[in-house]
């Protein structure tokens, strides 16, 4: 059972260009979300699904966008990438519904922008 | 996250307690959380506590909740040195009470001998 799934795990981009980081889940949960990380600021959340086809804001959504086109993959679009992406970015996934709202995490991707 | 505060770091001594600390603001939070990141990895759910409760134990752990402050705290005894991690915090916020995990600003345990 691989859990959450992120790829790259390291990346190195220039001002401007863009790129998908990969977030695929094979535990069949409804819920996924974006963290970053960013030194002394925690994790904050990015954008967030609730099922296939539905996705919402979160704290800090300006410069990303995401779909939920199947339940296993949440893709996370950098449009024009900017110096103040560098960060490390945490997918998670949860089951949905009421319940105790844990979620698993995958292992990070840490992005570089130049 | 801007709405949970915890403090950065906290230093202590193979085999004492640890208490990591952490102040929300979301009085409606259903849960409340602890998880756990160890270098280079993700984080995993250490603990969690229902707001209808005061107080959770679970082996080492200790989870104190005051609601009337708004203040959750994390005990650990007789801390070891594979305790050493950043752990951080968070509330649930949402339709649901669980659409949305807050997370605090993350404390670094370091556990010298």
């Amino acid at each position: 059972n691989a859990g959450v799934t992120q790829t790259p795990k390291f990346q190195v981009l220039k001002t401007g260009q863009s790129m998908t980081l990969q977030c695929a889940q094979d535990m069949n949960h409804e819920y996924m979300s974006w963290y970053r990380q960013d030194p002394g600021m925690g994790l904050r959340l990015i954008h967030y699904s609730v099922g296939a086809g539905i996705t919402d804001q979160g704290e800090v959504p300006n410069g990303y966008n995401v779909s939920r086109s199947t339940t296993e993959d949440f893709p996370l679009r950098l449009l024009s990438a900017a110096p103040s992406q560098t960060s490390v970015y945490f997918c998670a996934s949860r089951m949905g519904g009421r319940g105790t709202g844990e979620l698993f995490f995958g292992e990070g991707s840490r992005l570089t922008v130049l | 996250g801007e709405d949970v505060e915890q403090s950065l770091f906290l230093s202590v001594r193979e085999g004492d307690s640890s208490v990591i600390n952490c102040t929300y603001t979301d009085s409606s939070s259903t849960y409340l959380y602890w998880y756990k990141q160890e270098p280079g990895a993700g984080l995993q759910l250490l603990t969690y506590i229902f707001s209808n409760m005061d107080m959770k134990q679970d082996q080492r752990l200790t989870v104190l909740l005051n609601k009337k402050d708004k203040h959750l705290s994390l005990r650990i005894a007789d801390t070891q040195t594979g305790d050493s991690a950043i752990y951080f915090c968070a509330e649930s916020k949402g339709v649901l009470n669980t659409d949305k995990l807050i997370f605090g600003t993350g404390t670094r345990l370091q556990v010298f001998p």
